[in-house]
């Protein structure tokens, strides 16, 4: 057991780039949940797969965001054309089963948009 | 919807003294409660959580959380801090008819010398 991994860890990239970044949760863990966190902030809810299938989104994502978890396995949070306001740590998290137990955070990528 | 509140965004304390930070919830149904660490530059790292039974809770380093329902809150303590618990640290919720867990702001931990 590794922990969660998330790859990379910061990402600094013009503004109407695409950018995507990857994690790998715990391996036994079925959930994956992608959050963002922004500066004073706590981490904000964006999505969760449970398997392969993609079972929430949260309305901070827009058009412009897109995760896949294609194997049920590791996961991709895409972010075309970026703005500004896209500038943020992206923090993933994996569960077994349900969340009340708590999930097990990776180290996060932090993106800036110049 | 569940929410979550904290209610200082920071606290300075001297080193070795008490310190309390504040946490407060609302939700219609039954709820888990989690402290949250995070240091600089790092993810966040479970700290402790409220399931059910006894309602007060306690970490491997010294701090511990008391949930108390008629007031809906859930604040971290711990008697005598050191310079290595300056973190920032969130208090979050889930309830049982959800699936995702919901995040405070967050309380900065300014350890005085």
């Amino acid at each position: 057991d590794t922990g969660v991994s998330q790859d990379p860890r910061h990402k600094i990239t013009k503004r109407g780039q695409n950018v995507t970044f990857r994690c790998d949760p715990i391996s036994e863990h079925n959930r994956l949940y992608w959050y963002r966190q922004t500066l004073g902030q706590g981490p904000e809810f964006l999505t969760y797969f449970q398997n392969e299938a993609q079972l929430e989104k949260s309305r901070l994502l827009s058009d412009r965001f897109s995760a896949e978890r294609p194997k049920g396995s590791f996961s991709t949070l895409e972010i075309q054309r970026t703005e500004q306001g896209d500038s943020a740590m992206y923090l993933c998290a994996s569960a077994r089963d349900r969340s009340n137990y708590g999930y097990t955070f990776g180290s996060g990528t932090r993106l800036t948009v110049v | 919807a569940q929410s979550v509140t904290q209610l200082d965004s920071q606290v300075p304390v001297f080193e070795e003294a008490p310190v309390e930070l504040r946490c407060n919830y609302s939700s219609s149904v039954s709820v888990y409660l989690f402290w949250y660490v995070q240091y600089p530059n790092q993810g966040l790292q479970l700290l402790l959580k409220y399931l059910s039974g006894s309602t007060l809770v306690e970490s491997i380093n010294g701090f511990e959380a008391e949930f108390n329902k008629s007031q809906t809150s859930f604040h971290l303590r711990k008697p005598s801090v050191h310079i290595s618990d300056t973190a920032e640290y969130f208090c979050a919720v889930i309830t049982n008819r959800d699936d995702k867990i919901i995040f405070g702001k967050g309380t900065r931990l300014h350890i005085l010398p």
